[in-house]
């Protein structure tokens, strides 16, 4: 079973920093995605961005990248020049394509992120 | 048109009672899935739905029991409600091939049990 660890319950910065959210995941997969996920107090889940394993790349999506480093099995999310409009829930997941997917994603347990005007 | 759209968003209901939420997606994908969140925000998977292949996370009671009438739809039917259901309740789906993980979910359903 994969488990996915997030060790920061809570950050806290200032509009137009940059902010590192960090994940470590475990599995003896070698072929997985990942991805982040944010759910703002509306509680929607939003598709951040997501990153295939065998992809050496990081991936980029505008203000928002991932520090992939699939040996010591972390996958960290940096946002740019961060707008209260990131305040939110960031949630990191894995997911097993065996079958599809249908074991479906495996969750961390979450950061708050508040970005301060 | 919402893409996953669940139904009610909010259900309050007494222990005891049976109660249904229902899920919908238009966007053709395969496969369906219920999460629960707890109340520290913690997501877990309940089932996953795929051409009439039902997966369950072990750990969810037999109380839960998914519905699907068709690929579209998979509805969630809890019986004896308990004080720990009171959770929210995801939908979502997903698709296989080039698009595979690309999760859509629905806005939840906030269920209280009291």
């Amino acid at each position: 079973a994969q488990t996915v660890t997030q060790s920061q319950p809570e950050m806290s910065v200032q509009e137009a920093e940059t902010v590192t959210l960090s994940c470590t995941y475990d599995t003896s997969e070698s072929n997985y995605y990942l991805f982040w996920y944010k759910q703002p107090p509306s509680r929607q889940m939003i598709l951040v961005i997501r990153q295939e394993a065998y992809k050496q790349q990081n991936a980029t999506e505008n203000r928002f990248s991932v520090n992939f480093q699939k040996a010591a099995k972390s996958f960290s999310l940096k946002i740019s020049d961060s707008q209260l409009g990131d305040t939110a829930m960031y949630f990191c997941a894995f997911m097993n394509p065996l079958g599809g997917g249908a074991d479906g994603l495996t969750f961390g347990k979450g950061t708050h992120l508040i970005i301060q005007p | 048109d919402t893409a996953v759209s669940q139904t009610p968003k909010y259900l309050v209901t007494q222990m005891g009672n049976d109660k249904s939420i229902k899920c919908e997606q238009n966007l053709g994908h395969d496969t369906m899935y219920w999460y629960k969140q707890d109340s520290k925000k913690f997501l877990k998977i309940m089932f996953s739905y795929n051409n009439k292949e039902l997966i369950i996370n072990e750990t969810v009671p037999n109380r839960f029991s998914p519905k699907s009438p068709d690929k579209a739809h998979l509805n969630l039917h809890i019986n004896s409600l308990e004080l720990g259901d009171s959770a929210v309740y995801f939908c979502a789906s997903s698709q296989k091939g080039v698009n595979l993980g690309g999760y859509t979910f629905g806005s939840g359903t906030r269920l209280t049990v009291v």
